[in-house]
């Protein structure tokens, strides 16, 4: 059965940058394009980016300039970097995973268990 | 615009039937996905593309679409069936996801 773990850091303060990784296990890493999600708490989800096997890039526009992703195909992970962290960027964030399937649209079929990231000083 | 618009609460009777709405121009293009979430829980994949259901998700949950609205419709609706639902699409350039504001299902 194909699982998503994540990990990273759990409480940044301002100004700092985020690091969380997403390891794919028992499953093909290749054909996917390998999504981060947010949602700050009480309030609903946000997309961030995405990134697949070959390293193309699709970024949320509001948050491009802060976020950076990368995939490690000898370790079936993907990270997320997010830069000048501030409070409004408190949420849980998500892995997730869609097909590639030429130029359809895909379903996020699988997700991570999320982490909790906290901003505060 | 790149926004998809959902109502921020309904409710069903349990058993009786419910159609939650999701417009955008997005839908002029592409389907929509629906994502069930409960508290404390990843969202789930519950419908997607023309009406299609992973595997394990209940047959009463369907999905249907009209110019620009998607709609997600649950037929006999159950106690575990109350969450927030949340509609996914792509934008009108085509490469970044937008999500809905969500629907916060409550079951009486």
């Amino acid at each position: 059965q194909v699982q998503l773990q994540q990990w990273g850091a759990g409480l940044l303060k301002p100004s700092e940058t985020l690091s969380l990784t997403c390891a794919v296990y028992g499953g093909s890493f290749s054909g996917y394009y390998w999504n981060w999600i947010r949602q700050p708490p009480g309030k609903g989800l946000e997309w961030i980016g995405e990134i697949n096997h070959g390293g193309t890039t699709n970024y949320n526009p509001s948050l491009k300039s802060r976020v950076t992703t990368s995939v490690d195909l000898s370790k079936n992970q993907v990270s997320l970097k997010m830069t000048s962290l501030n409070a409004a960027d408190t949420a849980i964030y998500y892995c997730a995973r869609r097909a590639i399937r030429g130029v359809s649209f895909t379903p996020l079929d699988l997700w991570g268990q999320g982490t909790l990231v906290t901003v505060s000083s | 615009s790149s926004e998809l618009t959902q109502d921020p609460a309904v409710s069903v009777a349990l058993g009786q039937t419910v159609t939650l709405t999701c417009q955008g121009n997005s839908f002029r293009s592409y389907f929509a996905t629906w994502y069930q979430q409960k508290p404390g829980q990843a969202p789930l994949l519950v419908i997607y593309g023309q009406n299609y259901r992973p595997s394990g998700i209940p047959d009463r949950f369907s999905g249907s679409a009209s110019d620009n609205t998607s709609s997600l419709t649950i037929t006999g609706a159950q106690a575990e069936d109350e969450a927030v639902y949340y509609c996914n699409c792509r934008d009108f350039r085509g490469y970044n996801l937008i999500f809905g504001g969500g629907t916060k299902l409550t079951v009486l």
